[in-house]
């Protein structure tokens, strides 16, 4: 199974801030590689898909590079609703697996 | 607007059977293009995928728990279904729906339901 691995595990924040968030995967993925959000009692949501293409309807301060290994997800401008945990996943092959995840505080 | 909803019981004794439905509205199993997903989280770990269901019945499951796993389709309802046999303390999860492209990007999920395994 590819294992990916993200960093930080967890940051503290304010409001405005950039926020830089990693995933690295233990072999190369290409492109496959997708962000969610996940907020307790809701439904997860798909941020960014193919590493870089923002789903539609997610706001445009959220924005995804990387490829073969190395990936990044950018939130330019913290916003309140934005505090929640943060999940990498490759989807290059199965069994998909996911990172472990960046809980994001405020600070 | 896609909407998963999971259902079943909360609690589960071990060595029984898990059972989870998952009621999909706003759109049709049926229609095809989709993989229908169980994913589950534990508590205070990493999310793990279990497997899919493509409306046709196809399915596709982690090898982890393959032996174990099956994933059923009842395209009248809408719904998709899970079913983990001989369950230990270690299947106490969140346990999510959702649904996959062909590129396995989950674009929907539903909000989860803890499933505990105990006595």
């Amino acid at each position: 199974d590819i294992q990916m691995t993200q960093s930080p595990s967890s940051l503290s924040a304010s409001v405005g801030d950039r926020v830089t968030i990693t995933c690295r995967a233990s072999q190369s993925i290409s492109s496959y590689l997708n962000w969610y959000q996940m907020k307790p009692g809701k439904a997860p949501q798909l941020l960014i898909y193919a590493a870089s293409t923002l789903q539609s309807g997610v706001p445009s301060r959220f924005s995804g590079s990387g490829s073969g290994t190395d990936f990044s997800l950018t939130i330019s401008s913290l916003q309140p609703e934005d505090f929640a945990t943060y999940y990498c996943q490759q989807s290059y092959s199965p069994p998909q697996t996911f990172g472990r995840g960046t809980k994001v505080e405020i600070k | 607007q896609v909407q998963l909803q999971e259902s079943g019981p909360g609690l589960v004794k071990p060595s029984q059977t898990l059972s989870l439905t998952c009621t999909v509205s706003g759109g049709s199993i049926s229609s095809g293009g989709h993989y229908w997903s169980w994913i589950r989280q534990h508590p205070g770990k990493g999310l793990e995928w279990i497997g899919y269901i493509y409306y046709s019945g196809s399915t596709y499951y982690n090898p982890s728990l393959k032996s174990r796993v099956t994933i059923s389709v009842d395209t009248s309802e809408n719904q998709f279904s899970l079913k983990l046999s001989s369950v230990t303390a270690a299947d106490s999860a969140v346990y999510y729906c959702a649904r996959a492209g062909d590129t396995a990007i989950f674009d929907y999920w539903g909000q989860g339901t803890l499933v505990t395994v105990s006595s």
